[in-house]
């Protein structure tokens, strides 16, 4: 199947600070979707992005479909923003979800 | 407009019991997903409902879990019978239609927390 790797693993940042946490996926998908999940397990979908560029507030993602990785970026970071990030990619007619292995963000005042 | 409700929250059993999950979506939406997340990992899909037909159950381990969706609305998902290694959380997310290129936001519910002792 399909493997998706996201980097870094762990991130610290104070708060204020701006950062990209990247994407990468083996094979062709249909979409791709940032989330974030906060502390208290709830995912929320950020960006619907297959390819291009959103911006959303402080946040904005971009995908390179053809180079297979997408990149958010976090600006002026707050420490609502700490939690976990994960990208998913849909496969397939129906699109079948897999979800990357996420990174672990930690804003600290 | 409510969002995907789950229930129970939180479950713990002893391994060998069964256990089962429900999930009630967002209204109107045709696709229902069930995840496993493990932690420290990301969420894994289950099996994915399009109205009240199975679309993907690949990654379902179908000797001890099973999934329904009556009527195209509601869904259960049962574990039976249950292992230490089901310990995780079970999310359901809900999406208006999936399929033919559509992009279609899913939406996620609080998930149920299983402990199996």
């Amino acid at each position: 199947g399909i493997q998706v790797e996201q980097s870094p693993p762990d991130l610290i940042l104070q708060e204020g600070a701006n950062s990209t946490l990247r994407c990468n996926f083996s094979d062709s998908v249909n979409n791709l979707q940032w989330f974030h999940q906060n502390p208290w397990g709830q995912l929320i979908n950020l960006f619907y992005i297959p390819s291009g560029t959103k911006q959303n507030g402080r946040l904005s993602a971009t995908t390179v479909a053809t180079e297979r990785y997408s990149l958010l970026y976090i600006s002026s970071s707050q420490t609502t923003d700490s939690g976990v990030y994960f990208c998913a990619v849909e496969r397939g007619g129906y699109q079948k979800v897999t979800f990357g292995t996420g990174t672990k963000l930690q804003v600290i005042p | 407009e409510a969002g995907v409700a789950q229930s129970p929250r939180y479950k713990i059993i002893e391994k060998r019991q069964s256990v089962a999950f429900w999930c009630n979506p967002i209204s109107g939406h045709a696709t229902l997903y069930w995840y496993q997340q493990i932690l420290g990992q990301g969420p894994k899909l289950l099996i994915q409902f399009q109205n009240n037909g199975v679309v993907d159950d690949s990654q379902l381990p179908k000797d001890r879990f099973s999934a329904e969706r009556l009527k195209g609305v509601d869904s259960t998902l049962k574990i039976q019978p249950a292992k230490l290694e089901d310990s995780a959380v079970y999310l359901c997310a809900s999406s208006l239609e999936s399929g033919r290129g559509r992009q279609d936001t899913q939406y996620f519910g609080p998930g149920t927390r299983l402990t199996v002792l």
